[in-house]
């Protein structure tokens, strides 16, 4: 059974603070990763995707691939109130299966 | 209208009842797919079409039933439902289908189904 294990939170993060979601998963031969937002009573919106080894920049948002290790981390910097919200990770397994993890609430305080 | 639209938002329905969710997408993509996502569970796979084919059905019981007439519009028939079925039913569509970085999907805003 393939899967997607994310830490449920809630993760707190004062404003302004980095906020670190990770997420492992377990298929090796995975090649395209996914980082969603889902708001409460929303559906979700992809944040970013990546599919090399290595940081991925977009604004304040940082995807981290590491596939020797098979994790996936999103790092937000200068966070805020806004960014309060449920993050799912989803990874293409090598049947190009999107395989999704449960998510990580974040709750960032003001 | 652009993006995924789905209807209802809300629906509440009787075990005996009948109802259809449906979904839209302005995207002109190939692929759509029904997701049931239930509290602190991952989203769970329910159907796949691609150009219009059910290419997948992850042992959905037989009281939903896919429809999907052209490749911008996809159904979710609804009968003799049970409480537990009640969830977030989420409607998503991507460029193509089983093909790597073109399988990013996109979300309709969802229907919150209650069964009582």
């Amino acid at each position: 059974q393939k899967e997607v294990e994310q830490n449920s939170g809630p993760l707190s993060v004062p404003e302004g603070a980095i906020a670190s979601l990770n997420c492992t998963y377990s298929d090796r031969v995975s090649q395209s990763f996914f980082w969603y937002r889902q708001y409460s009573g929303k559906s979700p919106e992809l944040i970013m995707s990546i599919y090399s080894n290595g940081d991925k920049e977009d604004g304040r948002f940082t995807a981290q691939l590491n596939k020797a290790s098979q994790y996936v981390s999103l790092l937000i910097r200068d966070s805020q109130p806004s960014d309060s919200a449920t993050y799912l990770c989803a990874v293409l397994d090598s049947n190009y299966q999107l395989i999704w993890g449960a998510g990580t609430k974040l709750i960032i305080k003001p | 209208e652009t993006g995924v639209t789905q209807t209802p938002r809300h629906l509440v329905m009787g075990m005996t009842n009948k109802k259809s969710l449906k979904c839209e997408q302005h995207l002109g993509h190939n692929a759509m797919y029904w997701y049931k996502q239930s509290a602190k569970k991952p989203l769970e796979l329910m159907f796949v079409y691609s150009l219009e084919e059910r290419v997948e059905n992850n042992s959905v019981p037989s009281r939903f039933s896919p429809e999907c007439p052209n490749s911008s519009h996809l159904f979710l028939h609804l009968h003799t439902l049970q409480p537990e079925d009640s969830a977030l039913y989420l409607c998503a569509s991507s460029p193509l289908y089983r093909s790597g970085r073109t399988d990013t999907q996109y979300f309709g805003p969802g229907t919150r189904l209650t069964v009582l």
